[in-house]
């Protein structure tokens, strides 16, 4: 069975600093893997997808991610934090195309000004 | 991407009583799911609507509580049934299109709010 661990529900950052979330996985097959964002009273938004390519993803809004198997982790970045960043972020991971999403418990991220 | 619709955004309702949910997609879709996110919390899976055939639902989701129909290859409901405060969540749909695997979007999903 596969299953997502996001460390931090909250995370907290000052407007112009590193953004880091964490995402680790576990699962049987080598996976494919999401980070979704939501915002305040909408859906969710794919960031990006890692589907056994480059290990290092870039996705929208200046985020990317990097699939180290070794350490079977998936964490999304991303160098300056913006005011608009503030949301909640959700790493899923599915085993094969067309199945199940099965998502963390999510991440809040807080941006200071 | 896909322009996916929910009917109603929110609605609050009296226990007992129950309420269907409308997923449309103006794209040709492979796969549909029906996913339940409670109050701060994550995203489960309800069940995967399958076309014309019952859905297949996931462990502790029962077809009677959550009767799902998918006549056409765009288009699906999802009732939620003699409902309690504990059904209080968002219910959203994802769908996978024709032509862009491995990538899963997600309509604005429904409010609901059981009194």
């Amino acid at each position: 069975a596969q299953s997502v661990t996001q460390l931090g529900s909250h995370v907290s950052v000052s407007e112009g600093a590193l953004v880091l979330l964490r995402c680790n996985y576990s699962s049987s097959v080598p996976p494919y893997l999401f980070w979704y964002v939501q915002y305040p009273n909408q859906g969710l938004q794919l960031l990006l997808k890692y589907t056994s390519a480059a290990t290092l993803v870039k996705g929208i809004n200046g985020f990317e991610a990097e699939f180290k198997k070794s350490e079977t982790s998936f964490h999304l970045t991303k160098p300056s934090a913006h005011m608009s960043d503030a949301a909640e972020y959700f790493c899923a991971v599915e085993e094969t195309s067309g199945s199940r999403l099965t998502f963390g418990e999510g991440t809040q991220l807080t941006v200071n000004p | 991407s896909a322009v996916i619709s929910q009917k109603p955004s929110r609605d609050i309702c009296q226990r007992g009583t129950s309420l269907t949910i409308q997923c449309q997609v103006d794209s040709q879709v492979t796969m549909m799911f029906w996913y339940r996110q409670q109050p701060g919390q994550s995203l489960t899976l309800i069940a995967t609507a399958n076309q014309g055939s019952e859905a297949t639902y996931e462990s502790g989701f029962v077809i009677d509580k959550f009767p799902i129909s998918r006549p056409n290859l765009t288009f699906s409901t999802l009732t939620v049934s003699n409902m309690s405060p504990e059904d209080s969540s968002i219910y959203l749909c994802s769908v996978e299109l024709a032509g862009q695997y491995n990538e899963q979007f997600f309509g604005p999903g429904t409010r609901l709010t059981v009194l």
